[in-house]
């Protein structure tokens, strides 16, 4: 067991509005990853960190910003929620700054723009 | 740029029957190739992962993946199907990414139902 921890599980906001998701590790492990799972489009990665302050973007970074202010920590932020973002928010990190590291997966978080 | 391409968003086996996913990559370099699997509500677990060395890696739950570099393939077999393995598969690779770091690019995913 990774420690993976994500908040809040489920989601409800209006178009417009600001989000933070959050992704909490109990080891101190460097590499986090934000990714969100659509139907047809698999896993498509957001943005990831390899150490505090260290981020960089991935794929669909558009309209996503993220924070890494101490190791356990990786926050995800909507500044302005839209429709298109409705979508499952899966959290994850490496345990080993390796190519061959498998990633560990939070339980996920349900977010729905209104 | 290296990508994972899954074929067959959705795949129907009966119980006992042999189960094939596959999966194509693309790279310029040795690839990092990874297995996952996702049951309902759940985040994706790790089923088998490639790196180098023998080319026939056995995973999780009696799943087993073979490394052709010669097919650019890497496709998840299992020998009898099982009810509990109907899930989602995803493939993915590691790749570089800026300043020395790694990051994974997944597949879009293949559905396994399992039919009893």
């Amino acid at each position: 067991d990774a420690g993976i921890t994500q908040s809040p599980r489920h989601k409800v906001t209006e178009t417009g509005t600001p989000v933070t998701l959050r992704c909490h590790q109990t080891e101190n492990h460097r590499y986090m990853y934000w990714y969100r799972q659509d139907p047809g489009h698999g896993l498509r990665l957001i943005h990831y960190s390899y150490g505090v302050k260290d981020t960089d973007k991935g794929e669909v970074s558009d309209g996503y910003s993220v924070s890494r202010s101490k190791t356990e920590d990786f926050l995800l932020t909507l500044e302005s929620a839209t429709s298109s973002q409705t979508s499952v928010y899966f959290c994850a990190i490496s345990t080993r700054s390796s190519y061959n590291s498998p990633l560990h997966f939070g339980n996920g978080t349900r977010l729905t723009v209104t | 740029a290296q990508s994972v391409t899954q074929l067959g968003s959705h795949v129907s086996v009966s119980e006992g029957a042999l189960v094939l996913l596959r999966c194509n990559y693309s790279s310029s370099v040795p690839p990092y190739l990874f297995w996952y699997v996702q049951y309902p509500n759940q985040g994706l677990q790790l089923l088998l992962k490639y790196t180098t060395g023998a080319t026939l890696v056995k995973g999780i739950n009696g799943f087993e993946a073979e490394f052709k570099k010669s097919e650019t393939s890497f496709h998840l077999t299992k020998p009898s199907a099982h009810m509990s393995d109907a899930a989602e598969y995803f493939c993915a690779v590691s790749v570089e990414g800026d300043s020395g770091t790694y990051k994974y690019i997944f597949g879009t995913g293949t559905r396994l139902k399992v039919l009893a």
